[in-house]
């Protein structure tokens, strides 16, 4: 099935650099949601975006909903050790009710 | 708690058996969605209700797949005569209504031998 593509496919830091991954898609979507999933869990919800433009804080984490509609961001600050895991993004197109996923952007903290 | 639960958390079966997984909901969302993820992939949409109505299946759900919602509450995923590649985990969301945010369980991980 179809999956957007995510960027990068992973990233090594240290604890307390900031974070910045992306996710595009050849068509448009209507809302953008971001997803982390720890190992044997399932994906637990970061942020939903329903709005072109929109720029959305939860903590240190924010995202935005590229104004193309085709595209999504999240930035983490000053990363933590709990931030390690893997971030999924997930559209949902208009009159569509099926999340489609990203490929996963794995996050590992060098100590 | 009152998140999406999965029952059992692992499950391990030899080829051609049969297995079934429950997802309950969390409580009044009238959506619930079915998707399998294998490793290193995202989650795959395969099936989702409208309270008990079934009103779409992914192409992923083959006709040894079979869903069920009978009262609108809890769900069951039905795998008959598994076969190694049916190996994955299988995640069940809900959501309040319609294009509302998803809430994903723990999900079930299988294992076929």
């Amino acid at each position: 099935g179809q999956q957007l593509n995510q960027s990068p496919q992973s990233m090594f830091i240290q604890e307390g650099e900031d974070v910045s991954m992306n996710c595009t898609s050849s068509s448009i979507f209507n809302t953008w949601l971001w997803y982390k999933q720890d190992p044997g869990e399932g994906p637990v919800l970061l942020i939903a975006l329903y709005k072109a433009g929109e720029l959305t804080s939860n903590g240190r984490l924010t995202a935005q909903f590229g104004i193309t509609r085709k595209d999504s961001f999240l930035n983490i600050s000053a990363s933590i050790p709990s931030d390690v895991g893997i971030y999924f993004c997930a559209g949902l197109d208009f009159g569509n009710e099926k999340l489609t996923f990203g490929t996963g952007t794995r996050l590992t903290i060098i100590p | 708690d009152t998140g999406v639960s999965q029952d059992p958390r692992h499950k391990i079966t030899k080829r051609g058996q049969n297995v079934t997984f429950r997802c309950d909901p969390i409580s009044e969302h009238n959506r619930l969605y079915w998707y399998r993820q294998t490793l290193g992939q995202g989650p795959e949409f395969l099936t989702y209700f409208q309270n008990e109505a079934q009103l779409e299946k992914s192409r992923l759900l083959s006709d040894r797949f079979s869903a069920e919602r009978p009262k609108g509450s809890f769900s069951t995923l039905e795998i008959q005569r598994t076969e190694q590649g049916d190996s994955a985990m299988y995640l069940c969301a809900s959501s309040r209504s319609g294009r509302e945010t998803q809430y994903f369980g723990p999900g079930t991980r299988l294992l076929v031998l």
